[in-house]
């Protein structure tokens, strides 16, 4: 099976831009759907961006998502870095059964 | 309001045998799938498997085949993930997870508050 390989860690101040990438190690990115999920620290992860590029509902439009078939990669970015963003970030795929696969994560820090 | 409500924390010994739950609600829970997620203390997130309650269809992680059992009661909509001979290596938090999308496995568009077991002797 594949593996979803990311950062272990970004940091930015308020206000910035951050984007980290989701490398998938065989096969193509685009050919499954990738998610990303937010998870801050003592709760359950939640969904922020589905179907690649889809914000979840109640997300705000400071997250996106995208995929790189160049790279064979996706990425989510948060643009407006607010405290209430730091948390774990997760993305996810499935394989050709539909059995999920779920990235390394990312500690996301807002300095 | 769909909701999934887990089992409360377990701390077992070495060997034990532990079946947690999840109550699903707010929803058909026949029509969509149920996942089961571990995060061991410290680190990522851990795909097991999942069950359609509607026909009970499985698919297993292939890390996970062969060490957990999950299973479906459509009665009580609750779902379940068995755990045998409990290991220190088994301490996690273990959620519930229910796929989006109606009937298709892509993302998860709700959690559970998750059920802390502990091993130890």
């Amino acid at each position: 099976n594949f593996m979803l390989t990311q950062p272990h860690s970004v940091s930015e101040s308020p206000g910035k831009t951050v984007t980290f990438s989701c490398t998938r190690s065989s096969g193509s990115i685009a050919s499954n759907y990738v998610q990303w999920y937010q998870q801050r620290p003592g709760s359950s992860p939640t969904t922020v961006i589905y179907e690649d590029d889809q914000r979840f509902f109640g997300v705000p439009d400071r997250f996106s998502g995208s995929i790189d078939s160049s790279s064979n990669s996706a990425s989510l970015t948060i643009s407006g870095l607010k405290t209430e963003d730091e948390a774990d970030y997760y993305c996810q795929s499935y394989d050709s059964s539909h059995r999920g696969v779920f990235g390394t994560g990312t500690k996301v820090t807002v300095l | 309001e769909v909701q999934l409500l887990q089992s409360g924390a377990e701390v077992k010994k070495p060997g034990e045998s532990l079946n947690m739950s999840c109550q699903g609600s707010g929803y058909i829970f026949t029509n969509y799938w149920i996942a089961w997620v571990r995060q061991m203390p410290g680190k990522g997130l851990e795909w097991m498997g999942v069950i359609y309650p509607g026909d009970s269809d499985i698919k297993y992680s292939p890390s996970f085949q062969g060490q957990v059992t999950i299973s479906a009661d459509q009665s009580t909509s609750t779902t379940y993930l068995q755990l045998n001979s409990l290991k220190a290596s088994d301490t996690a938090i273990y959620y519930c997870a229910r796929y989006g999308s109606g009937g298709h496995l892509v993302y998860f568009d709700s959690w559970g508050p998750g059920t802390l077991v502990t091993v130890s002797s």
